[in-house]
């Protein structure tokens, strides 16, 4: 069974970088699919980050593209997410998850974590 | 705004039948590209109900079924239970955009 586990500071400060980990088990990331972040803010709805591809190939939501980046660590099977100049608007719920490829959705999802921004 | 429309919220009565639908453009839904449609219950992650616009995943009852017709796509729930209320939402790809979801639609079982 698929698992995947969000991990990181609940509280991070304003133009700060906001740093999370996503342990995955049941699966090895580097034997295939797209692995990405979702987020959620507080009574809104889902907005797509980002996600990698199991070779490493990163793709951005335009609209964060300048402030995220993904990578992986196949050696702990785990993929991570950084958020740079943080404000109070990236305050939500982050969801890490796994897809097929764009034909497929995204089939096994995190628990999530709240990250809140504030000083 | 989301790239996706749907409505922000719809209701139904226990056994009837309640569709969602999910409106995009010639870039997304239009161009060819898959939607999917996700259930999410108060306070816990989404989970996918329906892939490539009408499949759904081992575990979903067939009470949920998905269409797709030109630039747009709706989900349909069948014999309405108290359990289906939820949050839905939809997701397609976006030839500038990459992955986007809707809005979401709120559904109350009355």
């Amino acid at each position: 069974q698929v698992q995947l586990q969000e991990s990181g500071p609940g509280l991070v400060k304003p133009s700060e970088t906001l740093s999370l980990t996503c342990a995955v088990s049941g699966y090895s990331i580097s034997s295939g699919y797209y692995w990405g972040w979702i987020r959620q803010p507080p009574g809104k709805g889902l907005e797509w980050i980002g996600s990698i591809y199991h070779s490493g190939s990163t793709y951005y939501n335009p609209s964060l593209k300048s402030r995220v980046t993904i990578s992986l660590d196949t050696s702990k099977n785990q993929f991570s997410l950084k958020l740079s100049s943080v404000t109070a608007a990236d305050t939500a719920v982050y969801y890490c998850a796994r897809s097929r490829g764009h034909s497929y959705g995204f089939d096994y999802w995190g628990q999530g974590t709240l990250v809140t921004v504030s000083s | 705004q989301s790239v996706l429309t749907q409505p922000p919220s719809v209701s139904g009565a226990p056994g009837q039948r309640v569709t969602i639908s999910c409106t995009g453009s010639n870039t997304n839904i239009g161009a060819g590209y898959d939607v999917h449609w996700y259930q999410q219950l108060p306070g816990t992650a989404p989970k996918l109900l329906i892939y490539g616009n009408n499949n759904r995943p081992s575990g979903v009852p067939d009470r949920f079924s998905g269409s797709k017709s030109g630039t747009s796509a709706s989900l349909a729930i069948t014999g309405l239970q108290a359990e289906d209320e939820a949050d839905y939402y939809c997701q397609s790809y976006d030839s500038g955009l990459s992955w986007v979801f809707g809005g979401g639609t709120k559904l109350t079982v009355l």
